[in-house]
């Protein structure tokens, strides 16, 4: 069964450093899409960036990159130069391509961020 | 509108009562989801369906029926309310099942079971 492990429950940045945010998950199709989503406080969910299991090279977004280590199944976010906005909880996701699981996607638990000025 | 809309935003029910919670979506996205989002944790998937007239268990379905009649929508109904429903159901839906495609979520709908 596909599963997603975010470790950080909460996570602290200084205002304008970065942060790295881990996500390893586990999953025995070959073929898979890992997703990260933004939840500011006001609740809505915002994707923020794309990596897929076939890409050779990471992930970036502007301030957002996905750190992708295949072999350690990890799929890290790292933003850079933090700002106050960046407060909010932020979840790895992933989708699988192939059997049973197809199209469906499975969540973390996430990780609150909190950017201190 | 142009996007996925969530009725209601705010619902209480009790105990026992059957409740329906409505998405909508613009896009003509094939595929269309419901999740419920528990206080401080993840999305756990509830039902998803590909196309209209077809659908599928998530992890969490019991207690949980769809149906999905048109593409664009796609209703959730809680057959007998019971408190340990109270939870944020969001709606999401996606162009395609490929693993490239992100979920587009509509705001969602915060349900209380007294």
């Amino acid at each position: 069964a596909q599963k997603i492990t975010q470790t950080q429950p909460g996570m602290f940045v200084q205002e304008k450093e970065a942060v790295t945010l881990d996500c390893t998950y586990d999953t025995s199709d070959p073929s898979y899409g890992l997703f990260w989503y933004k939840q500011p406080s006001s609740g809505e969910m915002i994707f923020l960036i794309y990596q897929g299991s076939y890409d050779q090279q990471n992930a970036t977004e502007g301030r957002y990159s996905l750190n992708f280590q295949k072999a350690r199944k990890s799929a890290n976010l790292v933003i850079s130069a933090s700002q106050l906005g960046d407060s909010a909880m932020y979840f790895c996701a992933m989708r699988e391509g192939f059997g049973t699981n197809a199209g469906k996607s499975t969540f973390g638990d996430g990780t609150t961020l909190t950017v201190k000025p | 509108d142009a996007g996925i809309t969530q009725s209601p935003r705010y619902k209480i029910t009790e105990t026992g009562r059957q409740v329906t919670l409505m998405c909508h979506q613009t896009w003509s996205h094939s595929y269309m989801f419901w999740y419920r989002q528990d206080l401080g944790h993840g999305l756990r998937l509830i039902y998803y369906s590909a196309a209209a007239d077809i659908t599928d268990k998530g992890e969490v379905s019991d207690g949980y029926v769809v149906s999905r009649s048109k593409t664009e929508n796609f209703p959730l109904t809680l057959e007998s309310a019971t408190r340990s429903q109270t939870s944020v159901y969001f709606c999401a839906s996606s162009e395609s099942a490929g693993t490239g495609y992100e979920q587009y979520f509509g705001p969602g709908t915060r349900l209380t079971v007294t």
